[in-house]
């Protein structure tokens, strides 16, 4: 079984500045995804960024960008030029990936409460 | 277009009771997930359903809990003789294989009283 491991419960960070979130997983699959989500107060759960286990470029979306060290199972998420509009509770998840089935279930980590201070 | 809707937004009820909580994944995906959010326990995977396969029912906490997905389509998670450690945040989400990403809907936040 697969499991995820983020150990910050709560982090803060002023606006403007850069901020690295913490995400480990475990599992013995060579072939899945892994994700981070963004749940804001209106607790819906957003896509915020996705990482091919294959591809060894680091996924980029805007001001967010992942390291992600497979030998390592480490999967970071960094926020540059943080914004109020971030502040959000962010889960790490990892899905494995069958060829020619489908997909998993998601596996969640814990979730990192992450505050913007104006 | 449209994302994945799910409703009641809320729903308060009694011990005892049955629910009933719907799910409308966003048109052409063949994929649907529901997990549960409590304080307690995180996010914890329930059912998943794909296409016309047999669904996997293996994250289901008790024979209490049902679902069904209805035409490749809607699904409702059924939870009868609710008891007060069923309230949480009920998640939908749904995924193509192609794009293999699970977007989610706003949830049902579920009170058991």
């Amino acid at each position: 079984a697969q499991t995820v491991t983020q150990s910050q419960p709560e982090m803060s960070v002023q606006e403007a500045e850069t901020v690295t979130l913490s995400c480990t997983y475990d599992t013995s699959e060579n072939n899945y995804y892994l994700f981070w989500y963004k749940q804001p107060p209106s607790r819906q759960m957003i896509l915020v960024i996705r990482q091919e286990a294959y591809k060894q470029q680091n996924a980029t979306e805007n001001r967010f960008s992942v390291n992600f060290q497979k030998a390592a199972k480490s999967f970071s998420l960094k926020i540059s030029d943080s914004q109020l509009g971030d502040t959000a509770m962010y889960f790490c998840a990892f899905m494995n990936h069958i060829s020619n089935f489908g997909n998993e279930k998601l596996t969640f980590g814990t979730g990192t409460r992450l505050t913007i201070i104006p | 277009g449209a994302g994945v809707s799910q409703s009641p937004s809320n729903k308060v009820t009694e011990k005892g009771k049955d629910v009933e909580l719907r799910c409308d994944p966003i048109s052409g995906h063949t994929a649907l997930y529901w997990y549960r959010q409590s304080l307690g326990q995180g996010l914890e995977f329930l059912i998943y359903f794909q296409g016309n396969s047999a669904p996997d029912k293996s994250g289901l906490p008790s024979d209490r809990f049902s679902a069904e997905r209805t035409g490749g389509s809607v699904s409702t998670l059924t939870i009868q003789r609710t008891q007060q450690e069923d309230s949480a945040v009920y998640l939908c989400a749904s995924g193509s294989l192609a794009m293999n990403t699970q977007y989610f809907g706003p949830g049902t936040r579920l009170t058991v009283l």
